[in-house]
């Protein structure tokens, strides 16, 4: 298996667009997590999915913050408008399914500058 | 909520000593306990994880961690340090989802 795919790997975009970042899930796995990488607020859990279901949306940080999961093998985080704020590396992780024991495996990330 | 702290953002040890990256949790359920290592431009590896089968947990690379109930710890540790060990460095504690502890850097020094 190739593991977990992210794209793009890195993102440069204006202020005030739109991004999309891609997560194509490990095949088998009913779980996936979006995560935020930020040298000021380290690793944030930003959503997570179960069986294409959005369980907990917490994380999010605002309302220019949507996540999708149409199908067990794409999910989608989308930010529109960008800021630059929002500059950080986003890693796409899945999991066989909820629950203590599953470990989580990562993607590369897509590292995202808003400029 | 389940939640971690590593305590120490940066370590720094010298090839072939010790390495002891420590890791507290909270939890209000028996907690599954994880390590994670993390590369340069990376995304994040398991090195170990402790599902209550035992309470020494042996993982990749020669790492091993100890879950201790009484003192809410589970510590990374490694015999002796090697340069490729210098990594970022992140203890997780799961329920449902996973949440991650702010992560140690790991210096080693030739």
């Amino acid at each position: 298996d190739a593991g977990v795919i992210q794209s793009p790997r890195h993102e440069v975009t204006e202020m005030g667009q739109e991004v999309t970042l891609r997560c194509k899930p490990i095949s088998g796995h009913n779980s996936l997590f979006w995560y935020r990488q930020t040298m000021m607020r380290g690793l944030e859990l930003l959503i997570y999915f179960n069986n294409n279901v959005p369980i907990d949306d917490s994380g999010m940080p605002e309302d220019r913050f949507s996540a999708k999961m149409p199908n067990a093998s794409f999910s989608t985080l989308k930010i529109q408008p960008s800021e630059p704020r929002d500059s950080a590396v986003y890693f796409c992780a899945s999991s066989l399914d909820l629950g203590a024991r599953t470990e989580a495996f990562f993607g590369q990330g897509t590292r995202l500058t808003v400029v | 909520a389940q939640s971690v702290t590593q305590l120490g953002s940066h370590v720094s040890v010298s090839e072939g000593a010790l390495v002891l990256l420590r890791c507290n949790y909270s939890s209000s359920v028996p907690p599954y306990l994880f390590w994670y290592v993390q590369y340069p431009n990376q995304g994040l590896q398991l090195l170990l994880k402790y599902t209550s089968a035992a309470t020494l947990v042996k993982g990749i690379n020669g790492f091993e961690a100890e879950f201790k109930k009484s003192e809410t710890s589970f510590h990374l540790t490694k015999p002796s340090a090697h340069m490729s060990d210098a990594a970022e460095y992140f203890c997780a504690v799961s329920v449902n989802d996973m949440r991650f502890g702010a992560g140690t850097r790991l210096t080693v020094k030739p």
